[in-house]
């Protein structure tokens, strides 16, 4: 069975500030895809990521980074300088390279006070 | 380009009533599911659809029905709704092995009254 923990139910920060979210994950599979979406107040689901678990170089797109350890079964997510804009609620989920089917956190409401 | 697209976006129901949650995507994706988002419990799987013709059941599928009509097409059926089943419901679909992100739809939101 999979299983992904977001253990940060809720983040509160000032702008500008750097936020990093935890994820860390559960699988038995040795090939597996780990992603990370958003999901604004306005409601619909975003995707930022995906990294599969082979590919254990971190990713950076402008403000946002990712980290992934093997060794820890952890894929975290850090904002830098953060904004207004990046509040929101974001997801950690993977994927088992044999069903493919997404497991998903509970998910960390990220708050970005101006 | 419309991705996937579900149908109502919102929906009051009283208890007992049935309905059917719609969902169709354009990306030619053989893997489709339905989710639930509960506050504080993220998404949870409640039934999906490997392929054309297959479906199987989630982590909470209780109370609940699902139609893989043909490629495109997804949907979840209320036969009985309880208040219990008051939640946002996504729909979204994958092609597994190609690009393995899941693909949403905006989301239902259905209360059960």
């Amino acid at each position: 069975a999979q299983k992904v923990t977001q253990a940060q139910t809720e983040i509160s920060v000032v702008e500008k500030e750097d936020v990093t979210l935890d994820c860390v994950y559960e699988t038995r599979d040795t090939t597996y895809y780990l992603f990370w979406y958003k999901q604004p107040p306005s409601g619909e689901l975003v995707f930022l990521i995906r990294r599969n678990s082979f590919d254990e170089q971190n990713e950076i797109s402008g403000r946002y980074s990712w980290n992934f350890q093997k060794s820890t079964s952890s894929f975290n997510f850090t904002i830098t300088a953060s904004q207004v804009v990046d509040s929101a609620v974001y997801f950690c989920a993977l994927s088992p390279g044999g069903s493919y089917i997404p497991t998903f956190g509970r998910g960390t409401s990220l708050i970005v006070h101006p | 380009n419309a991705g996937v697209t579900q149908t109502p976006k919102f929906q009051v129901l009283k208890t007992g009533q049935s309905m059917t949650l719609q969902c169709a995507q354009d990306m030619n994706h053989n893997s489709m599911y339905w989710y639930r988002q509960d506050p504080g419990m993220g998404l949870r799987l409640i039934y999906y659809s490997a392929s054309e013709g297959t479906t199987d059941k989630g982590e909470v599928p209780n109370g609940y029905n699902v139609s893989r009509l043909n490629k495109r097409e997804f949907s979840l059926r209320l036969e009985s709704a309880a208040p219990s089943q008051t939640s946002v419901y996504f729909c979204a679909s994958s092609e597994p092995g190609s690009r393995t992100e899941a693909f949403f739809g905006q989301g239902t939101r259905l209360t059960v009254v």
